[in-house]
Parts: C-alpha cells; sequence; structure tokens
C-alpha cells in the first residue's frame, strides 16, 4: 500500500530562516500532492497543491516543489516567523475524485 | 460562518456506549469526507460520499462504525459499542466536485469532533 513519509522530527528554526519540509512517498506517483497547515486542536486549512506535471508552485512566502523521479515533494516557508509555528501535513491523491492520503505531519516551531 | 460545522466538539463516553458525531459541510459542496486522527499522527481516511452516496469505506473501519448521507447534506458518523482505541478526533471536510466526481482538490475541514472513551 502507498506509504508517505513526513520529517518525524519536529523542526526548530530561527525567525526570518527558511524551512523545509520534506515529504517522501512510496510507489506509484499520485496525480497531485497538497500541503496543509493544522494548529492544535484545530482542522488542517488547505496551502497549496501541485499536480504531478508541475514541478514549482508559489504563494507568496510558500513555495512546493515535487519530483515524480525522487518520490518527493518539499515544502519552503521563506521569511519564517513565530505564526508559521504549526504541523504542516502532505497529503495525496491519486486522481482528481479520490480520497487524499495524509502523512503523520512535521512539527514546526519558529523562534523569534 | 459558512464553513464546515462539526457537532458536538468534544464528548466523553464510557466504554461500550454508542455516539454519533454530526457534520454540516459548505453548503454548495456535494462531496463529504470522514477522517480520524490521533495525537502526533496524520489524519486516517475513514469513508466518503458524493452526493447521499457512500463512494468508498476504509478498510480499517469496523463494523461498529457507520456513516450515513441521507439527503446529500449533512452526515452522522455513528460508532457502536465504543473502545478505548476510538479515543480519537474526527474530522469532517467537504468538497465540491462535477457529477462525474472531479474535483478541484483540496479540501475544506470542520474543528473536529474530539472522544474520549473511558
Amino acid at each position: 500500500s502507498q506509504k508517505i513519509e513526513q520529517n518525524s522530527e519536529a523542526l526548530n528554526i530561527q525567525e526570518g530562516k527558511t524551512a523545509t519540509l520534506t515529504c517522501n512517498y512510496t510507489n506509484y506517483s499520485p496525480a497531485y500532492l497538497q500541503w496543509y497547515r493544522q494548529d492544535p486542536g484545530r482542522g488542517p486549512v488547505f496551502l497549496l497543491l501541485i499536480r504531478e506535471n508541475e514541478k514549482e508552485k508559489r504563494k507568496e512566502r510558500l513555495k512546493v516543489t515535487f519530483d515524480t523521479t525522487l518520490k518527493q515533494s518539499l515544502f519552503h516557508i521563506t521569511a519564517s516567523q513565530p505564526a508559521d509555528s504549526a504541523t504542516y501535513l502532505c497529503a495525496l491523491s491519486y486522481n482528481q475524485g479520490g480520497k487524499l492520503i495524509f502523512g503523520q505531519g512535521t512539527e514546526l516551531s519558529v523562534k523569534p | 460562518d459558512t464553513g464546515v460545522s462539526q457537532n458536538p466538539r468534544h464528548k466523553i463516553t464510557k466504554r461500550g456506549q454508542n455516539v454519533t458525531f454530526r457534520c454540516d459541510p459548505i453548503s454548495e459542496h456535494n462531496r463529504l469526507y470522514w477522517y480520524r486522527q490521533t495525537l502526533g499522527q496524520g489524519p486516517e481516511f475513514l469513508t466518503y460520499f458524493q452526493n447521499e452516496a457512500q463512494l468508498e469505506k476504509s478498510r480499517l473501519l469496523s463494523d461498529r462504525f457507520s456513516a450515513e448521507r441521507p439527503k446529500g447534506s449533512f452526515s452522522t458518523l455513528e460508532i457502536q459499542r465504543t473502545e478505548q482505541g476510538d479515543s480519537a478526533m474526527y474530522l469532517c471536510a467537504s468538497s465540491p466536485a462535477s457529477p462525474s466526481g472531479v474535483t478541484s482538490g483540496e479540501l475544506f475541514f470542520g474543528e473536529g469532533s474530539r472522544l474520549t472513551v473511558l
């Protein structure tokens, strides 16, 4: 079955630095891959979606890359702020109408 | 508030009791999903509906779990004979989908219903 792996350890960085989170998957490539943010006790909030034929997607301080050869997506937050502290979830779907499968998430902490 | 609404937000029950959660999706969304999340883990897929049709149910879901969406609007998730291992956050999400089932991709989540089984 498909397996998604994110950095299991929490990521601690200094304010202003770039945070880079990793999402690796096994088996065949998904139709698209998404990143969500989740704060404690809240539901996930959608951030970005990237399709299998796209290499990179940007939104404000966020950037996502998708390498189907490495079976990996990288999620970058530039000029990080303490308000960016949260858990970030990677999720993928194998078709445009199917369910999303989530990774376990990576906790990011940005220190002032 | 026009987001996804879930009730109750918190439920504490004794082992063996039945519980029911309700989800009201965004009104124009015909796709509705249920996920379960435990501490330190990502959301785990349970089931999803397109309108009133249940299209897929996780094989991990035991017979004690049942979900309905009778009129294609709100949905309920019932857990019968609860066990301590059922303690988790139950998340509902919705998305728009075409009649052929193509979605925009992103899911809109509610705030979840936290279940504690004593």
